[in-house]
């Protein structure tokens, strides 16, 4: 199942609403995560189940879909947020990651 | 807290063999599938291999299928990848990674990663 996520990169302002879109090949019901990634540092999970918040995660992160059309959603951007952001797939193996949005703070 | 330690990386050789660890504590690792995903230099993640909490079942990514074998032992809570005929473009940081509710089926996510090491495949 590929993913595409777009846009590839962005750059917003403090407080701006940015939307990160992923799209599967292929219908994966809700079994889709988003991760976070900061340079150097390992990825962390920002939702599971398309748009189930993972624990300790700020509630300004939020995501909706199903099939194969998902977001992600940053209500108020925040300086801390600037990172990449991918999508994955678990419906099915080999589980997939999309290529990435690099989202930076103007 | 759950924490995960990956050891064993290093520079190989063209066609070089390596064996990766990764020890985990604070949570009840049988209970878990574990994957381990990579990241070549400047690019994305990549998911490379899956193993069941028991260990019976197993599935690799088509890119480094029939070369790298993944297990664990469950007794001293340790994940394992042995990989052989490494090749320049194995060339990566490697994370293990924590689903955080499956065993094999249903998997949500990984809610926990290691550090990262670093396998470097040069001459």
């Amino acid at each position: 199942i590929q993913l595409t996520q777009s846009p590839s990169s962005l750059s917003a302002s403090v407080e701006d609403r940015v939307t990160i879109t992923c799209r599967a090949s292929q219908g994966i019901s809700y079994s889709l995560a988003w991760y976070q990634q900061k340079p150097g540092k390992a990825p962390k999970l920002l939702i599971y189940a398309a748009s189930t918040l993972h624990s300790g995660v700020p509630s300004r992160f939020s995501g909706s879909g199903s099939g194969t059309d998902f977001t992600l959603t940053i209500s108020s951007l925040q300086p801390e947020d600037s990172a990449t952001y991918y999508c994955q797939q678990l419906y099915s193996y080999p589980i997939t990651f999309a290529q990435g949005t690099r989202l930076e703070i103007k | 807290e759950v924490q995960l330690l990956e050891s064993g990386g290093g520079l190989v050789q063209p066609g070089g063999s390596l064996r990766l660890s990764c020890v985990a504590s604070g949570f009840t690792f049988r209970n878990y599938a574990m994957s381990w995903v990579r990241q070549a230099p400047g690019r994305g993640l990549e998911w490379v291999s899956v193993i069941s909490g028991s260990g019976d079942s197993t599935y690799y990514a088509d890119s480094v299928k029939g070369r790298f074998a993944i297990s664990r032992d469950n007794s001293k809570n340790t994940l394992y990848v042995q990989m052989n005929s490494l090749r320049a473009e194995d060339t990566a940081v490697y994370y293990c990674a924590k689903d955080l509710v499956c065993d094999w089926n249903n998997c949500a996510g990984f809610d926990s990663w290691g550090q990262g090491i670093l396998v470097t495949v040069s001459s």
